[in-house]
């Protein structure tokens, strides 16, 4: 079975323009969350979709958004990037929400802000 | 506010050694999950283990083991007989009932080598 797939895999920006990163969970993963790695720290979590609703927000800028799709896709969407935003987006995917299940990682996306 | 806390920033041991990882971690919460997650230089977090708040049972699975003592709020992992292919990023991760919000220690570099 396909893991979590993230695309692009590599990416470069310029300040004050848009990014739109995707995700594919696992088959049958219905919560997908994204999280922020700047280089040398751990990820920060941004936010948590499940069942196309918004579970859950990080402290992240209003600048940052995302959304689900009926089949469970999604998309983070960053507006007027900043050089801040220079980091690894990871999208992850489990099977259900609330529990102990573990959260399945991508390859990530990185993202550079020039 | 929960807090994870990794103090060993970078470990370097010799293959065959066994490596022992720490993670501290702060919370009020009653039940909660811990995770250990590897990070490769590919940058994918690859789930290892998983204890949930209510179960102190140390385990071994495989070369991998675990210490978990509510009494510390710690939850150390160890490697034994470590292998180059063991050279990552190591973090210790902490989740609420009821959120699927991570939350993620700084890492610990592990190198081995040969």
């Amino acid at each position: 079975d396909a893991g979590v797939t993230q695309s692009p895999t590599h990416l470069i920006k310029t300040r004050g323009q848009h990014v739109t990163l995707r995700c594919s969970p696992i088959s049958g993963h219905k919560s997908v969350s994204w999280y922020q790695q700047v280089l040398g720290q751990g990820p920060q979590f941004i936010f948590q979709y499940y069942e196309k609703e918004e579970r859950g927000r990080g402290n992240f800028p209003d600048r940052f958004s995302a959304r689900q799709f009926p089949n469970y896709s999604s998309e983070l969407n960053v507006n007027a990037l900043l050089l801040g935003d220079s980091a690894l987006y990871l999208c992850a995917s489990s099977s259900t929400t609330g529990l102990g299940q573990p959260q399945h990682f991508g390859d990530g996306t990185r993202l550079s802000i020039l | 506010a929960q807090k994870v806390t990794q103090a060993q920033t970078e470990i370097s041991v010799v293959e065959k050694e066994d490596v022992t990882l720490d993670c501290v971690y702060e919370t009020r919460d009653t039940t909660y999950y811990l995770f250990w997650y590897k990070q490769p230089p590919s940058g994918e977090l690859v789930f290892l283990i998983r204890r949930n708040s209510f179960d102190e049972q140390n385990e071994i699975s495989g070369r991998y083991s675990w210490n978990f003592q509510k009494s510390t709020s710690s939850f150390n992992f160890t490697i034994t007989a470590s292998q180059v292919v063991d050279s990552a990023v190591y973090f210790c991760a902490f989740k609420s009932y009821n959120t699927d919000k991570l939350i993620f220690g700084t890492g610990t570099r592990l190198q081995v080598f040969p």
